[in-house]
């Protein structure tokens, strides 16, 4: 099946430090998504991004579908940024539900 | 509804015991997911359910673990004879998806169970 790897897998930020997460998809996808995992577990979306560039606020996403990565930027990093980054994709064949990598624990600190 | 909801919110349980888990979607989502997440791992797929169609069974790992979704609507988990390793959180996502790919996923906050 396909294989979502996400790195760096625990990343320790200074507040005010910038960050790029990575994730590789080992096939096609058509569909990735980016969620963060507060401290409470609820899983936040941070963008829907099967290709191409998405910004919002100190975040932003670039999917590079012809070489499957893609990146995540974290600007003036805050301590709320704090918690778990999660990768998702679907192939891009077939009929088959998102599949997560194992996450980038971020951790911030004042 | 305004997000996905999912109940219990915890649920405590004694080895052997049966438990359902319920999960309501936001309003005209067709794509209904169930994802479990054991402590500090990433997230496992279970089930999911899109419109009419077959539900996509393929993640649930024993046959103890049953989904149903009635009405297109609302869904339930049930795992039976509940063992110490179903100890999780469970999750539960939807999407607006008429037909491949997936759409955008929104998650309720889980229903965390212990078994004892």
């Amino acid at each position: 099946g396909i294989q979502v790897e996400q790195s760096p897998p625990d990343l320790i930020l200074q507040e005010g430090a910038n960050s790029t997460l990575r994730c590789n998809f080992s096939d096609s996808v058509n569909n990735l998504q980016w969620f963060h995992q507060n401290p409470w577990g609820q899983l936040i979306n941070l963008f829907y991004i099967p290709s191409g560039t998405k910004q919002n606020g100190r975040l932003s996403a670039t999917t590079v579908a012809t070489e499957r990565y893609s990146l995540l930027y974290i600007s003036s990093s805050q301590t709320t940024d704090s918690g778990v980054y999660f990768c998702a994709v679907d192939l891009n064949s077939g009929n088959t539900p998102l599949v997560f990598g194992k996450g980038t624990r971020l951790s911030v600190i004042a | 509804g305004a997000g996905v909801s999912q109940s219990p919110s915890n649920k405590v349980t004694e080895k052997g015991k049966d438990v359902e888990l319920r999960c309501d979607p936001i309003s005209g989502h067709t794509a209904l997911y169930w994802y479990r997440q054991s402590l500090g791992q990433g997230l496992e797929f279970l089930i999911y359910f899109q419109g009419n169609s077959a539900p996509d069974k393929s993640g649930l790992p024993s046959d103890r673990f049953s989904a149903e979704r009635t009405g297109g609507s609302v869904s339930t988990l049930t795992i039976q004879r509940t063992q110490q390793e179903d100890s999780a959180v469970y999750l539960c996502a939807s999407s607006f998806r008429t037909s491949f790919p997936t759409g955008e996923l929104f998650f309720g906050e889980g229903s965390r169970l212990t078994v004892l």
